[in-house]
């Protein structure tokens, strides 16, 4: 069976633009939760969603929004890029809100320039 | 916010050898979780831990669940080179968000 997959695996963007990323969970959860994680340190919790509504929030701006699609892929939007945000965005699926067993994806790597 | 102390930073040992890392947190946890990570890819997920005093294996790799639920410890037995990487223990506190601990990195020397 697959995995969570992720895309793009790399991209390279200017300040102030913006970013979709996208995440496709494994055959059969349907939560997908995103967190970021910059070089050295374990990954912050972004988003929960579960059932297309967001169930959970971390700390980060609102420039981060996601939203989560009918089969359960997401997508994870960040706006008006700043070179802090450069990271690697990473993708987990859960069977459920309540799983505790998160799986990960492989992760976005953004670099803003 | 909650923080994991996680503990070592780094660990430099002999293949062959046995390792052991842990995780404490000033928070009850109802979970924990262990990944490990290689460079450039994402955690894979080790062991998870339900139940405050829980010991579970997973091959070589033993982690309990602390009696306070305040921290956890992994060790991995006979180790060789392929458990180079990055291990994280992660807490779950409300439903879907994980606290990450800053991570142990290992290194085995064949």
């Amino acid at each position: 069976d697959a995995g969570v997959t992720q895309s793009p695996t790399h991209l390279i963007k200017t300040r102030g633009q913006h970013v979709t990323l996208r995440c496709s969970p494994i055959s059969g959860h349907k939560s997908v939760s995103w967190y970021q994680q910059v070089l050295g340190q374990g990954p912050q919790f972004i988003f929960q969603y579960y059932e297309k509504e967001e169930r959970g929030r971390g700390n980060f701006p609102d420039r981060f929004s996601a939203r989560q699609f009918p089969n359960y892929s997401s997508e994870l939007n960040v706006n008006a890029l700043l070179l802090g945000d450069s990271a690697l965005y990473l993708c987990a699926s859960s069977l459920s809100q309540s799983e505790y067993e998160q799986y990960f994806g492989p992760g976005t790597r953004l670099t803003v320039t | 916010g909650q923080q994991l102390n996680q503990s070592p930073q780094s660990m430099f040992i002999q293949e062959g050898e046995d390792v052991s890392m842990n995780c404490t947190s000033s928070s009850i946890f109802n979970t924990w979780l262990w990944y490990k990570q290689d460079p450039g890819e994402g955690p894979v997920l080790l062991i998870a831990l339900y139940k405050a005093g829980e010991l579970t294996s997973n091959g070589r790799l033993t982690a309990q669940f602390g009696i306070t639920r305040k921290d956890s410890f992994l060790n991995i037995s006979a180790s060789i080179p392929s458990d180079v990487g990055i291990y994280f223990c992660a807490g779950q506190l409300v439903q879907g968000k994980l606290i990450f601990g800053q991570g142990t990195e290992l290194s085995v020397k064949p």
